[in-house]
């Protein structure tokens, strides 16, 4: 049972433009969201994460949008750059209760220069 | 600060050996969790530790375990190795919701 999904595997958007990455959940409990950044090789680097009492957070170039009705959460990135091109990981967790992160299963974002 | 380190980067095993794998977190850091990458599963939690006692726990066999140390560096252990183990292991430790990660352990079973 994917408690958290990321449906399309892969991105390919141009150089100075908007890539937007989707990610669903299906538990309702969850309260905390976040997403990674990973290029091979390495771990998964934290990007940014928001609070279910927000509808938005903004760290630069990256703001993700959620939606608790319809259980979306997604990630803009603007203006993209070729260094973005990595695999993204959406993930959620319930905030008091432990430091268990549920992941997707990432996409693959390739931005052309 | 320096970051959440991992030894060894490169493992390769036979089935039915064991293996120990080590985490060195960010200092400050009393939690560390561990994850499981696979092509097919993703990343999968495995348990995660604080102060020194198992907070939460994934949905994997016995034959894997960890622990946690006072300095907060934390191991974990896996028996009988099985083909299916190869995988790369991540550590992370956080200070609150955000967990940071290592570069992980490739574990290759053979």
């Amino acid at each position: 049972d994917q408690q958290v999904k990321q449906n399309s595997p892969s991105l390919s958007v141009q150089e100075g433009r908007i890539s937007i990455l989707n990610c669903d959940y299906t538990n309702s409990m969850f309260d905390y969201f976040l997403w990674y950044k990973k290029y091979p090789a390495e771990g998964p680097t934290f990007l940014i994460s928001i609070s279910s009492i927000k509808d938005k957070n903004e760290d630069g170039r990256f703001t993700v949008f959620l939606n608790k009705s319809a259980k979306h959460l997604s990630l803009h990135i603007v203006p993209s750059q070729p260094g973005d091109s990595a695999v993204y990981f959406c993930a959620a967790s319930l905030t008091g209760a432990n430091s268990k992160l549920t992941f997707g299963k990432g996409i693959t974002l390739s931005v052309r220069p | 600060k320096a970051g959440v380190t991992q030894t060894p980067r490169y493992l390769i095993k036979t089935r039915g050996q064991q293996v120990t794998l080590s985490c060195s977190p960010i200092s400050g850091h009393r939690s560390v969790s561990w994850y499981q990458q696979t092509p097919g599963q993703g990343l999968q939690f495995l348990f995660e530790y604080f102060s020194e006692t198992q907070r939460n726990k994934g949905n994997f066999p016995g034959r894997f375990s960890g622990r946690q140390f006072s300095n907060s560096r934390s191991e974990m252990n896996v028996s009988t190795l099985e083909l299916g183990d190869s995988a790369l292991y991540l550590c992370a430790s956080s200070p609150g919701a955000e967990q940071y990660f290592g570069p992980g352990t490739r574990l290759t079973v053979t």
